[in-house]
């Protein structure tokens, strides 16, 4: 069964730019959790998708946004770069969503200039 | 963000030696709990999870121990073996589809 991947791998941009970063989950998963990695604050929750629903959100600013597809394939999207948003973007899957049994993607390492 | 912590600890051991990585989370209406190894360059891989109605879980060679007095988790690697070496993250589950990771430990296995 194919993993969690995720495109692009890599991908500068400008600050004040925006960006739309994909994932597309395991097969038969319908539950994709986003999460940014950086050295400082370390694996922090975005947003969890179920079923093109949004049920949780963690506490990043409004530019920060996603959805999902009918095909559970999930898309973040972050408007108005800033330095900070320079990371690791990972996302997971699940069957039911949540901390159950998450499968991670590689990541998209994003460099803002 | 919510995650915990802002340095990485590193735990060095000698290749064969058994370690312990730790972990206090915060939120003692956690349900259930994971430990993921992180190599570089990789996402997060999932090692072995415990239910907060347990308090011992082991696998292959890892152990998870749960103490939820004091919201204390902790990983133990038997005969740690160079192919350990990562980053280690506890993760929680809060409720809501939402997951709080801990703030990682580096893991140095020398041969």
């Amino acid at each position: 069964k194919a993993g969690v991947t995720q495109t692009p791998r890599y991908l500068i941009k400008t600050r004040g730019q925006q960006v739309t970063l994909s994932c597309s989950p395991i097969s038969g998963h319908r539950s994709v959790s986003w999460y940014q990695q950086t050295p400082g604050q370390g694996l922090q929750f975005l947003f969890e998708y179920f079923s093109e629903t949004q049920r949780n959100k963690g506490n990043f600013p409004g530019r920060f946004s996603g959805r999902q597809f009918s095909n559970s394939r999930s898309e973040m999207n972050v408007s108005t770069l800033e330095l900070g948003d320079s990371a690791l973007y990972l996302c997971a899957s699940s069957l039911t969503g949540g901390a159950y049994e998450q499968y991670f993607g590689p990541g998209t390492r994003l460099t803002v200039t | 963000g919510e995650s915990v912590g802002l340095h990485l600890p590193t735990l060095s051991v000698q290749e064969g030696d058994n370690s312990i990585i730790n972990c206090a989370y915060s939120n003692s209406a956690s349900d259930y709990f994971i430990w993921y190894k992180q190599e570089s360059g990789k996402g997060p891989q999932f090692i072995i999870d415990i239910r907060s109605n347990m308090d011992k879980r082991q696998g292959q060679r890892v152990t998870v121990l749960l103490n939820k007095t004091v919201k204390h988790l902790s990983l133990q690697i038997a005969a740690t073996q160079p192919g350990d070496s990562a980053v280690y993250f506890c993760a929680e589950n809060t409720g809501g589809f939402k997951t709080i990771f801990g703030a990682g430990t580096r893991l140095f296995v020398k041969a």
